[in-house]
């Protein structure tokens, strides 16, 4: 079963236009969550996180929505710039469990169009 | 500041034969993790370490699977012997301490069992 949902594979947006990629939970118990992002050939990197206690956390042209009643979250990005073609990871913890570990979704492929 | 160091970057070999994959964390970081990450998937965890003790192994299939973490710096993850769905990439990352959600990736070893 899917802790972290990440329901379209896939997005392709016009550069300078804004692109917002999807994310919902089913574990009520996750108070953090984080999005990742990943080029080709490299690791995962940290991008901007959110705790429960927030509802919106902004970093430059990178927002993040939490709705905690719909289990849902969401990455702004305004506006999309080719470079921010990758995939992105959305991932989740309950840092209150024992060890605190992420759980991540499948992740969304953005294509930002010239 | 270096970040984490992984070696192989690829690796192939046939199914019963046995592989190892290095890591080596960010200085000072008390925290490493590997995560295997199948093609269309997230990363999922496979163990945890806090310094040179394990803190999570519950995701990691024992009969084939074996990791270390020697002094608390560098860490192995063993696989012997290998099957077909072993395929993925093997990411490691480190964090500054244990329930430190923002980790840090390396680029990943990808294992390719044939």
């Amino acid at each position: 079963d899917q802790q972290v949902k990440q329901n379209s594979p896939s997005l392709s947006v016009q550069e300078g236009r804004i692109s917002i990629l999807n994310c919902d939970y089913t574990n009520s118990m996750f108070d953090y969550f984080l999005w990742y992002k990943k080029y080709p050939a490299e690791g995962p990197t940290f991008l901007i996180s959110i705790s429960s206690i927030k509802d919106k956390n902004e970093d430059g042209r990178f927002t993040v929505f939490l709705n905690k009643s719909a289990k849902h979250l969401s990455l702004h990005i305004v506006p999309s710039q080719p470079g921010d073609s990758a995939v992105y990871f959305c991932a989740a913890s309950d840092s209150r469990g024992s060890q605190g570990n992420l759980i991540f979704g499948k992740g969304t492929k953005l294509s930002v169009k010239p | 500041e270096a970040g984490v160091a992984q070696s192989p970057r690829y690796k192939i070999i046939e199914k019963r034969q046995s592989v190892a994959f290095w890591c080596n964390p960010i200085s000072g970081h008390a925290t490493l993790y590997w995560y295997q990450q199948i093609l269309g998937q997230g990363p999922k965890l496979l163990i945890q370490f806090q310094n040179n003790g394990v803190v999570d192994d519950s995701q990691l299939p024992k009969d084939r699977f074996s990791a270390e973490r020697l002094k608390g710096v560098d860490s192995t993850l063993k696989i012997q012997p290998a099957k077909l769905e072993d395929s993925a990439v093997y990411l490691c990352a480190s964090s500054l301490r244990r329930n430190n959600e923002k980790l840090f990736f390396g680029s990943g070893t990808q294992l390719s069992v044939l």
